[in-house]
């Protein structure tokens, strides 16, 4: 089975700080996301990256940056946290398939980050 | 209007009952997918379908492309399977391997 963990379940920071969420899969999948889940609002993606070193701004990219500097991991940093940045931040990776791009995601459990 | 649409947005069931989350899109596919997600957060990939019916259990999808639509049943339902139901599309003229999420069917079956 595939085993997506990100680093932790809740999370509080203040308004200001650099915030890291890491993200680690252990199926050797190319591609890997960072959504953020509010609601009313459903999964957006913030950033994608489909290998190492590649990242591919998703549609909430601003105030958010992404590392890939191995395969298996992929970090989402808030440079300077804000108020409205308290959210459920959710990863998934999925396998890139040449003749296919219809490969699954899988999820981690989520991280849910209070910004105070 | 969001590309991805839900109906209904919250159900409750009893124990027992037939089940059913549609979902409706306005953009072409190449494929389409149902999540569940439990309280406390974890997603959980149920089916991918490009047409036809899929079945697992007591659980069915099936997708009318010509239509847009897509059901999800659940038969017997339990309690276990209150949860978030997320219908997900890839679109054809998306970007690489990017996803549209519909918001969700909130669903709790009462014992």
């Amino acid at each position: 089975d595939v085993k997506v963990t990100q680093s932790s379940r809740y999370l509080v920071k203040r308004t200001g700080e650099k915030v890291f969420l890491e993200c680690v899969q252990d199926m050797d999948h190319e591609n890997m996301f960072w959504y953020r889940q509010d609601p009313g609002l459903g999964l957006r993606l913030i950033y994608f990256s489909y290998d190492v070193k590649m990242k591919e701004k998703g549609d909430i990219p601003e105030g958010y940056s992404v590392s890939r500097e191995k395969k298996e991991r992929f970090s989402l940093i808030l440079e300077s946290a804000s108020t409205n940045q308290t959210s459920m931040y959710l990863c998934a990776s999925s396998l890139w398939d040449p003749l296919s791009s219809n490969q699954p995601q899988h999820f981690g459990d989520g991280t849910r980050l209070s910004i105070l | 209007k969001n590309e991805v649409e839900q109906s209904p947005q919250n159900l409750t069931a009893q124990e027992g009952e037939f089940i059913t989350i549609n979902c409706s899109y306005s953009v072409g596919i190449s494929a389409l997918h149902w999540l569940q997600q439990h309280p406390g957060g974890g997603i959980v990939s149920l089916f991918m379908l490009s047409s036809g019916k899929k079945k697992h259990g007591r659980l069915i999808a099936t997708i009318n492309i010509q239509e847009k639509h897509s059901s999800l049943h659940i038969t017997a339902s339990h309690p276990r399977d209150s949860a978030v139901y997320i219908c997900a599309v890839k679109g054809k003229k998306t970007s690489y391997d990017k996803v549209i999420f519909g918001p969700g069917t909130s669903l709790s079956v009462i014992p």
